[in-house]
């Protein structure tokens, strides 16, 4: 059974830091693309970023350039998302999320973000 | 970026037909994907490249379309359908999200 179990939400201040993590389970993690989707709340979902099978190649929204960076350990089968320079506007649900085709086939439960003094 | 815009709430009775619709603000070709969302939980992925079922979804899901115009149909809705459904595009970078459509039963 594939499993995604995302943890490191919580509250933080504005303009600090943060570091989500995924952990996979249930395939074969270092096959697959992964991808961080976030939902404000009582808002839609939005793609965060996405880092190839291998590590190789990362992409990110315009809106966190720069502050976010995706990565990931295929040894440990996790997915990592550091999150600097934090402002209210990130305050969503973080979820770790499988490719398929372009498609999510995968996602966790999901992990609170609150970006708030 | 690719925008896809969506009715914002639809209410049907169980039984009935359904079809939900996304328009692209440009081509995404069949890469269209139609996801659901029950309150408190993470979506699920429903029909991936415009028209094909995932795996474990029930039949009365399906999808169609290309281009910039899609259509997911329920037929027919329960009870259990009750939901937001989301489609997305990966056509275009970046990847997006229409608003969602609220479907509730009467």
């Amino acid at each position: 059974e594939v499993q995604l179990v995302e943890s490191g939400g919580g509250l933080v201040q504005p303009g600090r830091s943060m570091k989500l993590s995924c952990a996979a389970s249930g395939f074969t993690f270092n096959n697959y693309d992964m991808a961080w989707v976030c939902q404000a709340p009582k808002k839609g979902l939005e793609w965060v970023a996405t880092i190839s099978y291998d590590g190789s190649s990362t992409y990110y929204r315009d809106s966190v350039k720069g502050r976010f960076t995706i990565s990931r350990d295929n040894a440990k089968s996790t997915l990592y998302l550091q999150m600097d320079s934090l402002r209210s506007e990130d305050t969503a649900t973080y979820y770790c999320a499988r490719h398929n085709y372009g498609s999510y086939l995968y996602w966790g439960q999901g992990v609170m973000v609150t970006v708030s003094s | 970026d690719t925008v896809l815009t969506q009715s914002p709430a639809l209410a049907v009775s169980p039984g009935e037909r359904v079809t939900i619709s996304c328009r692209a603000s440009e081509s995404v070709s069949t890469l269209m994907h139609w996801y659901q969302q029950k309150p408190g939980q993470q979506p699920t992925l429903l029909i991936y490249l415009a028209s094909n079922l995932e795996s474990g979804v029930p039949a009365r899901f399906s999808g169609s379309g290309s281009g910039t115009d899609f259509t997911l149909t329920i037929d027919p809705v329960e009870a259990d359908d009750t939901a937001t459904y989301y489609c997305q595009q990966s056509w275009n970078d970046p990847p997006t999200f229409g608003g969602g459509t609220k479907l509730e039963l009467k």
